[in-house]
């Protein structure tokens, strides 16, 4: 049973514009939430990350918003750039282990 | 910088098979990981080592071992290759329970 949940498979964004991408969780023990960048026949990189005694962390472009009562989490990328076309996964942590959510794919249009 | 090398970007296998996947990690981390990815599915945990010797299944160690010698080098071992493994393998590390986890460029496998 997947305990981290990424709804939606895909995301089109117009250069420029701001993407929002969401992420869902099951177990309220998770302490702390990353997004991952993963381009084509490349490891996943890490891109940003939350405590869960948090609601929001900022870093750049990105910016990570954390709603514990919903367990909803959510990376707003401001503004979407054509390099920000890639995979993005969210993962939540639980005794050393990063539990994944299935990913979505983000394309940024010209 | 952390750098984790996974020794093979893509192999072919034939059923049957015993597979051998290796990972280095050059940054004296604790702990390493074993992923699979597959579409859809995003990635789910094989294995896990918190310490020489020791290991932990994930949520899907059924059909793998693992072997963890020293600290630097993380093996995942498929003692019979089935169409099924086929998938995208990644090997991470990580120091400390929380924490990102860092990520080799993966491994590539068919299996006809």
């Amino acid at each position: 049973d997947q305990q981290v949940k990424q709804n939606s498979p895909s995301l089109s964004v117009q250069e420029g514009r701001i993407s929002i991408l969401n992420c869902d969780y099951t177990n309220s023990m998770f302490d702390y939430f990353l997004w991952y960048k993963k381009y084509p026949a490349e490891g996943p990189t890490f891109l940003i990350s939350i405590s869960s005694i948090k609601d929001k962390n900022e870093d750049g472009r990105f910016t990570v918003f954390l709603n514990k009562s919903a367990k909803h989490l959510s990376l707003h990328i401001v503004p979407s750039q054509p390099g920000d076309s890639a995979v993005y996964f969210c993962a939540a942590n639980l005794d050393y282990k990063l539990s994944f959510g299935a990913g979505t794919t983000v394309t940024v249009r010209a | 910088d952390v750098k984790v090398t996974q020794s093979s970007r893509y192999l072919v296998k034939r059923t049957g098979e015993k597979v051998f996947l290796e990972c280095v990690q050059d940054m004296d981390h604790e702990n390493m990981f074993w992923y699979r990815q597959d579409p859809g599915l995003g990635l789910r945990l094989i294995y896990f080592s918190y310490d020489v010797k020791m290991k932990e299944k994930g949520d899907i160690p059924e059909g793998y071992s693992v072997s963890r010698e020293k600290k630097e080098r993380f093996s995942l071992i498929l003692e019979s290759a089935s169409t099924n493994q086929t998938s995208m393998y990644l090997c991470a590390s990580k120091q400390g329970a929380a924490g990102e986890l860092f990520f080799g460029e993966g491994s590539r496998l068919t299996v006809l």
